[in-house]
């Protein structure tokens, strides 16, 4: 089982939908996550971390599952500029920084 | 100063050259890192420095020769490259390492390396 797992997509989504994606971690011990942006031949970007009890910026909302080991994202009334590859991103106790492979959204106009 | 600044942008070298990627940051960052990026891939750790010490080397090839020569600055020399050794080179730094909050990083733009 890969460390990080997530669904590559792509996701086409209407604008103005909400679209969801989950990642999973195989690492029980895995101490920190977050949610990475990465637009095409740039470099990843934080979108935001992921806390214990869940966690909100504007029309994104980040979760933290614990017991089955995965985080998701949630993007509300999404925008042409939402597309890009988002990655996930764990923190193992070993001070390793795992990045998923990402999952590409295309939000079409 | 809130950047990761990478130096080349671009750099096309033969198999035979010589040649190093600089990276430089000013937030008090005490952790930088190398990851390897291919097309369409995530980015791959290749080394950690902590305190300006080594602290993680993912079992790189050597002709990848890491070097930290202050706590600002992180250098990747490069040595009778391969053509598969082609990607996005990315720094990153992050206040510190472990689960103090610290570990977020911030990455520069990256170079674009070509061997031939």
């Amino acid at each position: 089982r890969k460390e990080v797992e997530q669904d590559p997509g792509p996701f086409n989504v209407p604008e103005g939908a909400t679209v969801a994606f989950n990642c999973t971690y195989s690492n029980s011990a895995s101490q920190s996550f977050f949610w990475y942006r990465q637009d095409c031949r740039k470099e990843p970007k934080l979108l935001m971390s992921v806390y214990s009890s869940g966690n909100e910026d504007g029309r994104f909302t980040a979760q933290l599952n614990r017991a089955s080991q995965y985080i998701s994202l949630l993007i509300r009334d999404s925008k042409l500029s939402d597309s890009a590859t988002y990655l996930c991103v764990v923190l193992n106790r070993d001070d390793k920084i795992i990045f998923g492979k990402g999952t590409r959204l295309h939000i079409l106009p | 100063d809130t950047e990761v600044t990478q130096t080349p942008k671009h750099l096309v070298m033969g198999m035979t050259n010589k040649k190093s990627l600089k990276c430089e940051q000013h937030m008090g960052h005490r952790a930088m890192y190398w990851y390897k990026q291919k097309a369409k891939k995530p980015p791959e750790l290749m080394f950690v420095y902590s305190y300006e010490k080594l602290s993680i080397n993912e079992s790189v090839p050597s002709r990848f020769s890491p070097e930290c020569p202050n706590s600002s600055l992180l250098n990747l020399h490069l040595h009778a490259l391969q053509p598969e050794d082609s990607a996005l080179y990315l720094c990153a730094s992050s206040l510190g390492t472990g689960n103090s909050g610290a570990n977020v990083l911030t990455f520069g733009a990256g170079s674009r390396l070509t061997v031939l």
